[in-house]
């Protein structure tokens, strides 16, 4: 079966501008998270869905991130005024359910590489 | 707070060895523990998963223990080949929180 998809893969835009991220999981995975990623960096924790809320998003460095989910399914991240520190590549995840050990192995999406000029 | 350290940030081996990565971690106690695979350009990719009453896992040419006594994991992959280099992570796994990931080990196996 299609695995997690994201687009658009690379999206290069001017400081000060709005961009949406999108993230279709594997269907049937209840959970879906968001991490960013710099270079030489590793992954940060952006925010995680169960079903459409959130319940944590302690990972959004700034109230211009924000995130939503819709139907169970697709998420979209949505970074306002983008900054050039921003740039890097977000990478999203599924899983079939979360805390449950064993099932909760994370499905990655090949990332949307930003960058902010 | 939470710290996960992955013992260096490259690791160059001949083909053939072994290759033993190492994961610590402090102020945490995970429930269970998470090593994936990460390749250029792309997205990272489970490999195996640990719980915390476990000490073994194998699958295949790879081996991970896990100690919660010293607060730590090693990865082993025996009979290294030239296809295992890559961007190796480990993750803490509380198993209701989400994953805290280490920054990783870049692997290269030579031939």
């Amino acid at each position: 079966g299609a695995g997690v998809s994201q687009s658009p893969s690379n999206k290069v835009t001017e400081k000060g501008k709005d961009v949406e991220l999108r993230c279709d999981p594997i269907s049937g995975h209840t959970a879906l998270y968001w991490y960013r990623q710099s270079l030489g960096q590793g992954l940060e924790f952006l925010i995680y869905f169960q079903g459409n809320s959130a319940p944590d998003k302690s990972g959004l460095p700034s109230d211009r991130f924000s995130a939503e989910r819709t139907g169970g399914s697709v998420s979209t991240l949505t970074i306002q005024r983008t900054q050039q520190e921003d740039s890097a590549v977000y990478l999203c995840a599924s899983s079939l359910a979360p805390g449950t050990g064993g099932n909760n192995e994370q499905f990655f999406g090949p990332g949307t590489r930003l960058t902010v000029l | 707070s939470q710290k996960i350290e992955q013992n260096s940030e490259a690791l160059n081996i001949q083909e053939g060895k072994t290759a033993t990565l190492t994961c610590n971690y402090t102020n945490y106690s995970p429930a269970y523990l998470q090593w994936y695979r990460q390749d250029p350009g792309r997205g990272p990719v489970f490999l195996l998963l640990i719980r915390e009453n476990e000490k073994e896992k194998r699958k295949e040419r790879l081996k991970v223990t896990f100690d919660t006594t010293l607060k730590q994991s090693l990865f082993h992959i025996t009979a290294s080949q030239p296809a295992d280099s890559a961007t190796y992570l480990c993750a803490l796994d509380k198993g209701n929180t989400p994953l805290v990931f280490g920054k990783g080990t870049r692997l290269s196996v030579i031939a």
